[in-house]
């Protein structure tokens, strides 16, 4: 089945300490996305990829960084600098950005806490 | 202002009751607008994708634009307490940008 995996679903951080989430897609898309979902706030860009090996900040792009070597993943580290990073992760992908205003399409998240 | 405002509720209603969940925008140019349901602990999910004005129907949802007022519309007839979800809205800007409303909690009560 094509769609975006996610994984783990449930991450607990140490103090000082860097995770890294992990988000595969088999549809073939060339962006890919990763929000950040908070009680009441709706969702937060934190970076976007519309290319292999290039990608963008998003709204809330601090104590975080990514990388995309490879078309079908997108990782994002979540580094000791984030000093609030108890929320629920989720990655999207989508068409290409610049020939189709396509709808993006989610994976099922990673809820990250604070040991 | 927010580029897209959405009522948080949270709405209840009785099963089989006619549902609407509505966003308004500020940006003349959105074009394409989309609705997503988002269970407790999953993603969004894509319901409706729609451009410009006018109605979609899809089964029992119906997704309604008014461009001239900014305002968008889902329509749930018939509702089940398997529509018990979070509703977002979104909507793209230029740029391929993506606006996503903060979502309307919604229970479907048997």
């Amino acid at each position: 089945d094509g769609g975006i995996t996610q994984s783990p679903k449930y991450l607990f951080r140490k103090e000082g300490q860097n995770v890294t989430l992990s988000c595969e897609q088999n549809l073939n898309h060339d962006a890919m996305y990763w929000y950040r979902q908070d009680p009441g706030q709706g969702l937060r860009l934190i970076y976007y990829s519309q290319i292999v090996n290039d990608f963008q900040k998003g709204d809330i792009a601090e104590g975080y960084s990514v990388s995309r070597e490879k078309k079908e993943s997108f990782p994002l580290t979540v580094t000791s600098a984030q000093k609030n990073p108890t929320a629920f992760y989720l990655c999207a992908s989508g068409d290409s950005p610049t020939r189709f205003n396509q709808p993006q399409h989610f994976g099922d998240g990673t809820r990250l806490s604070i040991l | 202002q927010k580029e897209v405002e959405q009522d948080p509720g949270p709405l209840s209603v009785p099963e089989g009751a006619i549902v609407s969940l509505n966003c308004t925008y500020s940006n003349s140019a959105f074009q394409y607008f989309m609705w997503y349901r988002q269970y407790s602990r999953k993603g969004p999910e894509l319901l409706m994708y729609t451009y410009s004005s006018g109605n979609k129907e899809d089964g029992r949802f119906t997704a309604q634009v008014d461009k001239s007022s900014k305002y968008i519309s889902l329509f749930i007839r018939d509702s089940q307490p398997s529509d018990s979800a979070t509703y977002l809205c979104a909507m793209i800007g230029t740029g391929n940008q993506f606006y996503f409303g903060t979502g309307t909690s919604l229970t479907v009560i048997p």
